[in-house]
């Protein structure tokens, strides 16, 4: 079984300025990482994955995140915040090669970006 | 806009009554995931369907049943309704049997039991 932690329920940040919101997970066996994002009352729309190869994966809107397999982390960053980040983030990871593909969420942290 | 449609988008029932829950998967997806969301739990799956047959189940209560039809839309059945189903439930589709398929949420149905 798979467990994920996002160590950061709110996160507010000034606009313009870094964020990082950290996610680290616990599993036996190797899995797929993803970031998720829901904006208020929509559904989750991918942000970015994590596959193999390079540990460093570029999604949309300007976010990245970095893969460390040593600790167990998957944080996700973005140099520059818009007021448009406002909204509910959330890591996912699935099973390698399990047959079936369900998504193991961790709680969300919400963003909230300040003029 | 993802391509995968829910309805109804939102359902106002009483405790001890049934519901059915709609999704129609992205054309060509084979796959449908369900997920429920709620402030206490967060995001959990419930079930998945491949093409028909029943794949995964997750932390679905035995009141809760769905299916998958022939032209791969989905239904989440829910009975006898307990306060604590109050909930969004989301479904997903992707177009295959791999991890790395991306997962395509629809908008969500929120249910409300009075």
């Amino acid at each position: 079984a798979q467990s994920v932690t996002q160590l950061d329920s709110q996160v507010p940040v000034f606009e313009e300025a870094p964020v990082e919101l950290r996610c680290n997970y616990s599993s036996s066996v190797s899995v797929y990482l993803f970031w998720y994002v829901q904006y208020p009352n929509q559904g989750l729309q991918l942000l970015l994955k994590y596959l193999s190869g390079s540990t460093l994966v570029k999604g949309i809107n300007g976010f990245e995140a970095e893969f460390n397999k040593s600790q167990t982390s998957f944080h996700l960053r973005k140099p520059s915040v818009h007021i448009s980040d406002t909204a509910e983030y959330f890591c996912a990871v699935t099973p390698v090669g399990a047959g079936s593909y369900q998504l193991t969420f961790g709680k969300g942290t919400k963003l909230s970006v300040i003029p | 806009d993802s391509g995968v449609t829910q309805t109804p988008k939102h359902l106002i029932t009483a405790t001890g009554q049934r519901v059915t829950l709609r999704c129609s998967p992205r054309s060509g997806d084979l796959s449908v995931y369900w997920y429920q969301q709620s402030l206490d739990q967060g995001l959990q799956f419930l079930i998945h369907y491949y093409n028909g047959e029943e794949r995964a189940k997750g932390n679905i209560l035995e009141r809760f049943s769905a299916q998958q039809f022939p032209d791969l839309h989905s239904e989440l059945n829910l009975s006898s309704l307990e306060l604590g189903d109050s909930a969004l439930y989301f479904c997903a589709s992707s177009s295959g049997t791999s991890g790395s398929n991306e997962q395509f949420f629809g908008p969500g149905t929120r249910l409300t039991v009075l």
